[in-house]
């Protein structure tokens, strides 16, 4: 069975620090996704990371993937508030149908 | 795009009664899905449609619950005699599988709470 963890599950930090959340995944996968949720809101997709070493930067946020390691990171790079929300990382393994599996989640809060 | 979306977007029930959702995907997705989503929690898989045929049902969807997509356009989710544990975010997605390497968009979805 595909199990997904993230960490820190926490996650409070200054405006102008930079942070890394994990994502670690039991089998090999066939993508990566992460997703910002926003309280009481849906979730909006941020990357999708196909193939070991894929990179891919949107603004203040970095994903990186390694298929060896099973892990991804989502790096954020001096930190504003508008960023505070919470982060999950997502596995699709097509042998297991088309299913996301995904993490508990990252609670992220940026303090000013 | 109008992206995907959900209705109702919150639905207060008491237990033992009959409740049905509705999802309209993104135009020529051909792919949806059901998530269920609890407080704190990652969105956990149900259901998901290939234009109208469901391919895939999760151990969670129990027999109280039946997801239909008849015509492949917009689906349904009925959850029969609920119970207080069904309480949570009901979350729809829809893709265009392969083509766009399945990435799944996610309407704002329902807030049920079962009484």
């Amino acid at each position: 069975e595909l199990k997904v963890e993230q960490n820190p599950l926490f996650l409070s930090m200054q405006e102008g620090k930079n942070y890394t959340i994990y994502c670690n995944y039991s089998t090999t996968s066939d993508r990566l996704y992460w997703y910002r949720q926003d309280p009481g809101k849906s979730l909006e997709s941020l990357f999708v990371l196909l193939s070991n070493g894929a990179v891919k930067q949107e603004g203040r946020l970095m994903a990186s993937l390694d298929t060896k390691a099973r892990l991804s990171t989502l790096h954020i790079t001096a930190a504003v508030h508008d960023l505070s929300a919470t982060y999950f990382c997502a596995v699709l393994k097509e042998t297991s149908g088309s299913r996301l599996t995904f993490g508990e989640g990252t609670q992220l809060t940026v303090n000013p | 795009d109008t992206g995907v979306s959900q209705d109702p977007r919150h639905k207060i029930t008491k237990r033992g009664q009959n409740v049905t959702f509705r999802c309209d995907p993104i135009s020529e997705h051909n792919r949806l899905y059901w998530y269920r989503q609890t407080l704190g929690q990652g969105p956990e898989f149900l259901t998901y449609f290939q234009n109208e045929a469901q391919l895939e049902k999760s151990r969670l969807l129990s027999d109280r619950f039946s997801a239909e997509r008849p015509k492949g356009s917009f689906s349904t989710l009925e959850i029969q005699r609920t119970e207080q544990g069904d309480s949570a975010m009901y979350l729809c997605a829809s893709s265009k599988g392969l083509a766009r390497h399945n990435e799944q968009f996610f309407g704002p979805g329902t807030r049920l709470t079962v009484l």
